[in-house]
């Protein structure tokens, strides 16, 4: 899998917009790019991922540039609750074996601010 | 998403003891479980993947003697810690994913504090 850089710490305020960003220079062409966050105490939670195309669901936006060298998750208005550790994974999801895994590097603690 | 959960959320031992946390997938069949390990302030580091219905595959330093996984099923496998030391102490997360799945989910967790 290909090797991500994150910022260690970020701050945000609440109800603005989180920007995340993530260096996959890397990446292989048939790795996505995977987003997952840990609250405390819990276990990650996926987020979203995409290969090429910018993607949205409910809970983000992953913006990846054109040379998929480096994406931006956005959380469009951060709560309080959004305050994780987020991990940006370049994976390749299962490449037709049985065998896969993803490599979890130490990410991003983004902290939300009332 | 799809949901896994891991029983018990958190167990207290006695050293040399022997402890088993269960993995399940509630509604989807994981052909492939994963088990990772976390220590205070650091992030998740893979143990071992377990396929449903062959042995599991150890990550480099991992002890399968005293780390057991077992995936009897789709939708279970379990780790067990053998003779636990309080070096063992730590937080064991799971997840599932199935053949073809482009995604990975994780169950919430087992703290384990070994005395």
């Amino acid at each position: 899998d290909a090797k991500t850089t994150q910022p260690p710490s970020m701050d945000c305020a609440e109800g603005r917009a989180a920007n995340l960003p993530c260096n996959h220079s890397t990446i292989s062409g048939n790795e996505y790019v995977y987003w997952y966050r840990q609250i405390h105490s819990q276990g990650p939670q996926y987020i979203i991922h995409g290969l090429k195309n910018n993607e949205t669901n409910e809970m983000a936006s992953l913006i990846i540039t054109e040379d998929r060298k480096s994406s931006t998750l956005i959380l469009p208005h951060a709560t309080l609750r959004d305050t994780a550790v987020y991990y940006c994974i370049a994976w390749a999801g299962d490449s037709g074996g049985s065998n896969y895994k993803l490599t979890f590097g130490k990410g991003t603690l983004l902290t939300v601010n009332p | 998403g799809a949901v896994v959960s891991q029983h018990p959320s958190r167990v207290i031992c006695k050293s040399g003891t022997s402890v088993k946390i269960e993995c399940r997938s509630l509604d989807f069949q994981a052909t492939t479980m994963f088990w990772y390990r976390q220590f205070p302030k650091q992030s998740l580091m893979l143990m071992a993947t377990s396929n449903e219905g062959s042995k599991a595959t150890y990550e480099q330093g991992v002890e399968k003697d005293k780390f057991l996984i077992n995936h009897a099923s789709l939708t279970l496998s379990t780790l067990t810690v053998t003779s636990a030391h309080p070096e063992d102490s730590s937080f064991y997360i799971c997840s599932a994913g199935g053949l073809g799945a482009d995604t990975q989910y994780f169950g919430p967790g087992t703290r384990l504090t070994v005395l």
